[in-house]
């Protein structure tokens, strides 16, 4: 049972270029969900997804895309990435019961130039 | 829009004392407030969720209490150990019966042997 899982770890891009980032979960959670965590702002919301073929926008959604086509599986996209973009990104789920637990992954540290 | 805040001082304290760390949130009160710990270079990990109509939780070590009318929740960890020492992070819904989460910034706790 591996849990959240990231790929990449780690990633540099230039401005401009484009990426995708994979979150994958072995929990059977409905929902998910990317932060992106900066020193001194915390862990903001990017987008959520409640569950298989759906996404919702979450506090800082803008310059970020998102799908998600198999429960398991939740993509962040950078169509043109920023250096304003450059953070640690983090993904999470949760089975949506009453315990509300969600569960992280290890992150990606990307940077951009 | 809902904001937590949490004390962005780094705590210190000696090894056996109990840490107290303060969660305030604004406007509406939520059902329910999580807490986390993060690792350096980790993604944080649930450790408690109490909800409005529990004024105190305990696990172990750890204690976690409510207030809606000071709307503030406190986290305590009696008789410290140097590997207590994280950012312990507090969560709520953004806003009422949403999976959507805000999170604070985070309090550092050193724990000094």
């Amino acid at each position: 049972n591996a849990g959240v899982t990231q790929t990449p770890k780690f990633r540099v891009l230039k401005t401009g270029q484009s990426m995708t980032l994979l979150c994958a979960q072995d929990m059977n959670h409905e929902y998910m969900y990317w932060y992106r965590q900066d020193p001194g702002m915390g862990l903001r919301l990017i987008h959520y997804s409640v569950g298989e073929g759906t996404t919702a926008k979450g506090e800082v959604p803008d310059g970020y895309n998102v799908s998600r086509l198999k429960k398991q599986n939740f993509l962040l996209g950078l169509e043109s990435a920023a250096p304003s973009q450059t953070s640690v990104y983090f993904c999470a789920s949760s089975s949506g019961d009453t315990s509300y637990e969600q569960y992280f992954g290890p992150g990606t540290r990307l940077t951009v130039t | 829009s809902q904001k937590i805040e949490q004390n962005s001082e780094a705590l210190n304290i000696q090894e056996g004392k109990t840490a107290t760390l303060t969660c305030n949130y604004t406007n509406y009160s939520p059902a329910y407030l999580q807490w986390y710990r993060q690792d350096p270079g980790r993604g944080p990990v649930f450790l408690l969720l109490i909800r409005e109509n529990e004024k105190e939780k305990r696990k172990e070590r750890l204690k976690v209490t409510f207030d809606t009318t000071l709307k503030q929740s406190l986290f305590h960890i009696t008789a410290s150990q140097p590997a207590d020492s994280a950012t312990y992070l507090c969560a709520q819904p953004a806003t009422s019966g949403t999976y959507k989460y805000i999170f604070g910034t985070g309090t550092r706790l050193k724990v000094l042997a």
